[in-house]
């Protein structure tokens, strides 16, 4: 079974500028969520979605958007640029249950100049 | 709001040490317990997890207890190796439909031949 997939793995852009990141869940997860990774914040959580519906939402600015297809993939938007969204944000698919695993794609890197 | 206190790094060890890695959280109601992993340039891997109190969650010679009493999920191990070298997250999720994981800053973790 092929595992979260993410892309791409690394982007670089300039202040300003928006930026659409993609992931697809393993087959048969219908939740996905979005975490940014950053040595100063440590991990943060941005949104989860479910059945193409936004479920849960994270302490983020409304530059952070996302959205969810009919067959679970998803991708994040963030628009306006700031050099603070320099991170790792990483995907992560699960089954829906108490407890149930997420299961984490490798990220994309994305460097803000 | 819930929260997940961790052990601060960076942890040395060497090859064959006893490993503990202090965690403890806040949470209302009985929240799910994981301890992730995180080797270098790689997204997070589940490595064990304890949906109730009292459960023990193993895996790769690792353990950690769910001890509601002292709202605390210490990770250990008896024998640590060079490959156990990596990031470890300690995190909870709440409740059924809320996939939301809540991340302490992460343990780094060294261990010298």
């Amino acid at each position: 079974k092929a595992g979260v997939t993410q892309t791409p793995r690394y982007l670089i852009k300039t202040r300003g500028q928006q930026v659409t990141l993609s992931c697809s869940p393993i087959s048969g997860h219908r939740s996905v969520s979005w975490y940014q990774q950053t040595p100063g914040q440590g991990l943060q959580f941005l949104f989860e979605y479910f059945s193409e519906t936004q479920r849960n939402k994270g302490n983020f600015p409304g530059r952070f958007s996302g959205r969810q297809f009919s067959n679970s993939r998803s991708e994040m938007n963030v628009s306006t640029l700031e050099l603070g969204d320099s991170a790792l944000y990483l995907c992560a698919s699960s089954l829906v249950g108490r407890g149930n695993e997420q299961f984490f794609g490798p990220g994309t890197r994305l460097t803000v100049l | 709001g819930d929260s997940v206190t961790q052990m601060e790094g960076p942890v040395t060890l060497s090859e064959e040490a006893f490993l503990t890695i202090n965690c403890t959280y806040t949470a209302t109601g009985y929240p799910s317990l994981f301890w992730y992993v995180q080797y270098p340039g790689e997204g997070l891997q589940l490595l064990l997890k304890a949906t109730k109190a009292d459960d023990k969650g193993s895996n790769k010679g690792f353990e950690a207890t769910y001890r509601k009493e002292t709202t605390s999920f210490h990770l250990e191990k008896g024998s640590v190796q060079v490959s156990d070298s990596a990031v470890y997250f300690c995190a909870l999720t709440l409740s059924f439909g809320n996939e939301k994981l809540t991340f302490g800053t992460g343990t780094r973790l060294t261990i010298i031949p």
